[in-house]
């Protein structure tokens, strides 16, 4: 059973950093691109980030580039998220997400992660 | 990236069919197969109902169903029911190698 669980959500000050994680299991991780995307209260889903299953290709959506960072640990089953310079609309919940194999699309869904951006 | 048009609520009794539509342009939605659609229940995590314009992860219901013409993809529920009251979101691959939403569509059964 693929799982996806995110952690290391919390409240910070506009400005601050926080770094998410992303523990995948019930698959082989090391084959799958993976995504960050959010969901600010009430509204939307937002694409944030993508990262190829190697690593070599990365993309950000304009309204993070510069600030967020994704990266992945294909030893540790592992992806994260580095947010600098924090702002209030960064506030949201923050899904780990699968790409689907061979595929340019989001499969399965970890429940997601709360960063709250407020003085 | 503007977010791909979706209508803000669609509803239907038991029974009826609906369909949502999800409009994008000739780089996302227009130009590639990789539309899909996701369900979200209040409080819960997207889950992932169509893939590659019209198909279905096993274990999802054959009462979804999913098309596209040109710019437009729709999402068809046949045979409503109490519990497809959720919201519904479409996506697309784009040509930046990003991804794009809808804006979403909240389902409501009479």
């Amino acid at each position: 059973e693929v799982q996806l669980v995110e952690s290391g959500g919390g409240q910070v000050k506009p400005g601050g950093s926080l770094r998410l994680s992303c523990a995948a299991s019930g698959f082989t991780f090391s084959s799958y691109s993976m995504n960050w995307v959010r969901q600010a209260p009430g509204k939307g889903l937002e694409w944030v980030s993508s990262i190829s299953s190697s690593g070599t290709y990365i993309y950000y959506a304009d309204s993070v580039r510069g600030r967020l960072t994704i990266s992945r640990d294909n030893a540790k089953n592992s992806l994260y998220l580095q947010m600098n310079s924090l702002r209030a609309d960064d506030t949201a919940i923050y899904y780990c997400a699968r790409g689907r194999s061979n595929s340019k699309q989001i499969d399965y869904w970890g429940q997601g992660t709360l960063v709250t951006v407020s003085s | 990236q503007s977010a791909l048009t979706q209508p803000a609520s669609v509803s239907g009794s038991p029974g009826q069919s609906i369909t949502i539509s999800c409009t994008g342009i000739s780089s996302d939605v227009g130009g590639y197969s990789y539309v899909s659609w996701y369900q979200q229940h209040p409080g819960k995590a997207p889950k992932l109902l169509i893939y590659d314009v019209s198909n279905r992860p096993s274990g999802v219901s054959n009462r979804f169903s999913g098309s596209k013409s040109g710019n437009t993809a729709s999402l068809t529920i046949s045979g409503l029911q109490a519990e497809d009251e959720a919201d519904y979101y479409c996506s697309s691959y784009t040509s930046s190698n990003t991804y794009v939403f809808g804006a979403g569509t909240k389902v409501t059964v009479l």
